[in-house]
């Protein structure tokens, strides 16, 4: 069991937007501002795609967008393509140098 | 260009032990600290393991304390993970990945298969 919460699965169509949320406590998500989110297409290894809640890495396209309200992270991507279908994992820093993920989430476009 | 490239998986009984290596290109190794992450068939990712960037200190997740053990070699660009103790829950996809800002890993390595069963 996972300790961020995530919702199993998501869809939208293409160009509409989603929000994928990721919830934890006091303890990791709400503590920190180190948030993280990765995408990982089948049989490949993840991709960073947002870090520190908003921040994207150079080359992430800028549909991709952080945000977090209390104990609850969120992952937006806007304007969906067909190779935004993937998984989604959240990850947080968990205290004590412990780091957490979320169980996943599958987008479907 | 940054890679990650890691080696040493396969299949092992319970209770066996088996070493990982991760060898590391395309940046100043001894600048990060480094981790290991892994995957189980079907499931989500699980942080095991970080090391700093010196290997003057090393965090682990509770499942594997006592029984995994992470180091590096700076020398030589690389970081391991030496397992013994194995059990079936260790059965994943071990996957080598650089620590950036934050708590949040920038590079992944292809992941290499660790299957646990008698």
């Amino acid at each position: 069991q996972s300790v961020l919460t995530q919702p199993p699965s998501a869809s939208g169509s293409p160009g509409q937007s989603v929000t994928i949320s990721c919830t934890g406590t006091s303890s990791d998500v709400g503590g920190y501002n180190y948030v993280s989110w990765y995408q990982q297409h089948p049989g490949k290894a993840p991709k960073l795609m947002i870090f520190e809640v908003s921040k994207r890495p150079s080359g992430v396209p800028d549909r991709f967008s952080g945000s977090k309200s209390g104990n609850t992270a969120s992952l937006t991507v806007s304007g969906l393509q067909a190779e935004d279908e993937a998984d989604y994992y959240c990850s947080s820093y968990g205290g004590s140098n412990n780091v957490v993920f979320g169980g996943g989430t599958t987008l479907t476009v | 260009e940054v890679q990650l490239v890691e080696s040493g998986g396969g299949s092992v009984q319970p209770g066996g032990s088996l070493r990982l290596s991760c060898v590391a290109s395309g940046f100043t190794f001894s600048d990060f600290w480094m981790s290991w992450v892994r995957q189980a068939p079907g499931k989500g990712l699980e942080w095991v393991a970080n090391i700093k960037h010196d290997g003057s200190d090393t965090f682990y997740v509770d499942s594997v304390k006592g029984r995994f053990t992470i180091s590096r070699d700076n020398a030589k660009n690389s970081v391991f993970l030496q397992m013994n103790s194995l059990r079936a829950e260790d059965t994943a996809v071990y996957y080598c990945a650089r620590a950036a800002a934050a708590a949040s890993r920038d590079y992944w390595g292809q992941g290499t298969l660790v299957t646990v069963s008698s």
